[in-house]
């Protein structure tokens, strides 16, 4: 699997577009990236996932760029209830997800 | 839809004992289940997958013989801390995969906190 990296910790407020990187340089062409996020003391949820093109859900939009090497999740209007770690990650069939650090997402009033 | 249930959501034990917990898919058939523990300020970790009818197969350094797993149906899967030491007390968490369902999401339970005296 390809490795991630992801800013430790974000803030936003409330109601603003939240963005989240994430790289993946080294990432192989028949990676996916998947996007998780965990809410405290809760079991992750998914959120997104996509291989090349951009992606949208009623949760999120994912952007990847062209050369595949990193992507961002937009939360488009984010909420108090959008404050969890989110997690990027990189892996061809899902199956066996590899959770690293993530990105603390805190949603201010 | 995709639902997975975990149960208990918190347990406590004595040094010793054994304690099980269920993960079931209450909505869908799950080709493949997996387990996690998750310890304070970490990331989840990834014990061992395990398919319906099949032994589970376990991460390095998992100890197969403390982490007991059975999934005798698809759509309940357990595991069994045997022996529970104080080092065993963790966030335990459960998924499910269904090729039927969106292919390659795992669908999450709440997680099981485990205590151990």
């Amino acid at each position: 699997d390809a490795k991630t990296t992801q800013p430790p910790s974000m803030d936003c407020a409330e109601g603003r577009a939240a963005n989240l990187p994430c790289n993946h340089s080294t990432i192989s062409g028949n990676e996916y990236v998947y996007w998780y996020r965990q809410i405290h003391s809760q079991g992750p949820q998914y959120i997104i996932h996509g291989l090349k093109n951009n992606e949208t859900n009623e949760m999120a939009s994912l952007i990847i760029t062209e050369d595949r090497k990193s992507s961002t999740l937009i939360l488009p209007h984010a909420t108090l209830r959008d404050t969890a770690v989110y997690y990027c990650i990189a892996e061809t069939s899902g199956s066996r997800l590899t959770f690293g650090e993530g990105t603390q997402l805190t949603v201010n009033p | 839809g995709a639902v997975v249930s975990q149960h208990p959501s918190w347990v406590i034990c004595k040094s010793g004992t054994s304690v099980k917990i269920e993960c079931r898919s209450l909505d869908f058939q799950a080709t493949t289940m997996f387990w996690y523990r998750q310890f304070p300020k970490q990331s989840l970790m990834l014990m061992a997958t395990s398919n319906e009818g099949s032994k589970a197969t376990y991460e390095q350094g998992v100890e197969k013989d403390k982490f007991l797993i059975n999934h005798a149906s698809l759509t309940l899967s357990t595991l069994t801390v045997t022996s529970a030491h104080p080092e065993d007390s963790s966030f335990y968490i459960c998924s499910a995969t269904s090729l039927r369902l969106a292919k390659n999401i795992q669908y999450f339970g709440a997680g099981t906190r485990l205590s151990v005296l």
